[in-house]
């Protein structure tokens, strides 16, 4: 079924590394949405890709759908403590439901 | 505008017991999603409504059920609770679904953390 395998887990950095997590899907998906949520909080959009191949950025973040339709990269050029949080990659091909990745949970190290 | 409300926020239940979660979307959303929130699995997919009716529902027993009302208000209930059904309980709306490229992207409400002893 509707599935988006994540990886990794975690990942923990020090302050000014950069980090990277991956989504990949079996299947091709319409299109693929981002979400992070901090500690304690609730998940928060922050971008959609559409088109096969794009590439978005919003400040220190780059957000990647592959060519195939089937995987999607963020990558956070060097991190900071604000960045701390549990990043989600989700699908909504499925119809009328948007499943979530496992998530990625990011630590900063100051 | 107001942005998704979600309640009670906090709660303690015994098990046995039922429980209804309330939410109310962001003016203008039609579409309500409902997860469920655990350390061990991550977001999962409840169900959603939209115009009352339900669309579609995740992988979960019977003893989870909602709704929908004229207004887009939504509620979830569980009944005969679990101790594995404690959980942050997190409602989503939409505008709808289909709408264009923005009309599906889920706004979050606070959720509601449900404590089963």
């Amino acid at each position: 079924g509707q599935q988006v395998m994540q990886i990794p887990q975690y990942q923990h950095v020090q302050e000014g590394e950069d980090f990277t997590t991956y989504c990949n899907s079996s299947t091709t998906l319409s299109n693929i949405q981002w979400y992070k949520q901090r500690p304690g909080g609730h998940p928060v959009f922050l971008i959609q890709l559409v088109k096969s191949g794009e590439v978005k950025k919003q400040k220190r973040l780059t957000f990647q759908f592959g060519e195939a339709k089937k995987n999607s990269s963020l990558h956070i050029t060097a991190t900071q403590t604000t960045d701390v949080g549990t990043y989600f990659c989700a699908d909504n091909t499925g119809g009328f439901k948007t499943i979530f990745g496992a998530g990625t949970r990011l630590f900063v190290k100051a | 505008k107001a942005g998704v409300t979600q309640t009670p926020r906090y709660l303690i239940k015994t098990r046995g017991q039922q429980v209804t979660l309330s939410c109310s979307p962001i003016s203008g959303h039609r579409s309500v999603s409902w997860y469920q929130q655990t350390p061990g699995q991550g977001l999962q997919f409840l169900f959603e409504y939209f115009s009352e009716t339900q669309r579609n529902k995740g992988n979960f027993p019977g003893r989870f059920s909602g709704r929908q009302f004229s207004n887009s208000r939504s509620e979830m209930n569980v009944s005969t609770l679990e101790l594995g059904d404690s959980a942050l309980y997190l409602c989503a709306s939409s505008l709808a679904r289909g709408g264009g490229t923005g009309a599906n992207v889920l706004t979050f409400g606070a959720g509601s953390r449900l404590t089963v002893l």
